[in-house]
């Protein structure tokens, strides 16, 4: 079974610009969410999203959005992109939600911001 | 609000020389303990799920522990190919599943 893949992989950006970011789950898993990893603050819980509703939202500003599809991807999208904003930023899948199930992450996408 | 605290930040080991990391975490009432892996560049990749104190789960060198208030991976007899970012996470009733994670163990086994 493949696992989840994030596009693009690498994503450079100037200051004030906003970014749309991928991320296809595992097939057959409904839930997805998203986080964001940086050195100082390591992995961070911006969103997750089951049956294309937002579950559950973390301590971002409302810069962070995002959304899901009927068949279960999912973006998010940054906009007015700040230096801050440089990190990874790594999706994950689960088969459901509202009950206890592991989380299946991506690759990835390396987001810089300039 | 959830809390997650991994020691120590870094280890350094010789290939066969056993250690653990250690987990400590303050949660509103457990729903889940995560173990994952992470090499530079990449995604965590799943290890374990602890659901209750007193269990244990063990895949391979690596076994883990949780009790109410730690959890711990036991890595028994290392090569340099366990080297990594061993990262832990906890989920809630009170997070709505949301995963909590500690800022993680980097491990280097030297040979």
């Amino acid at each position: 079974k493949a696992g989840v893949t994030q596009t693009p992989r690498y994503l450079i950006k100037t200051r004030g610009q906003q970014v749309t970011l991928s991320c296809s789950p595992i097939s057959g898993h409904r839930s997805v969410s998203w986080y964001q990893q940086t050195p100082g603050q390591g992995l961070q819980f911006l969103f997750e999203y089951f049956s294309e509703t937002q579950r559950n939202k973390g301590n971002f500003p409302g810069r962070f959005s995002g959304r899901q599809f009927s068949n279960s991807r999912s973006e998010m999208n940054v906009s007015t992109l700040e230096l801050g904003d440089s990190a990874l930023y790594l999706c994950a899948s689960s088969p459901k939600t509202g009950a206890i199930s592991t989380q299946y992450f991506g690759p990835g996408t390396r987001l810089t911001v300039l | 609000e959830d809390q997650v605290t991994q020691s120590p930040e870094a280890l350094r080991l010789q290939e066969g020389e056993s250690s653990s990391l250690n987990c400590s975490y303050t949660v509103s009432g457990l729903r889940g303990l995560f173990w994952y892996r992470q090499d530079p560049g990449k995604g965590p990749e799943f290890l374990f799920t602890l659901y209750s104190a007193g269990e244990e789960k063990e895949k391979e060198r690596l076994k883990a522990t949780l009790t109410k208030k730690e959890s711990f991976l036991h890595i028994t007899a290392p090569k340099p190919e366990d080297s990594a970012t061993y990262l832990c996470a906890v989920t809630s009733g009170g997070s709505n599943y949301k995963l909590t994670f500690g800022k993680g163990t980097l491990l280097t086994v030297n040979p």
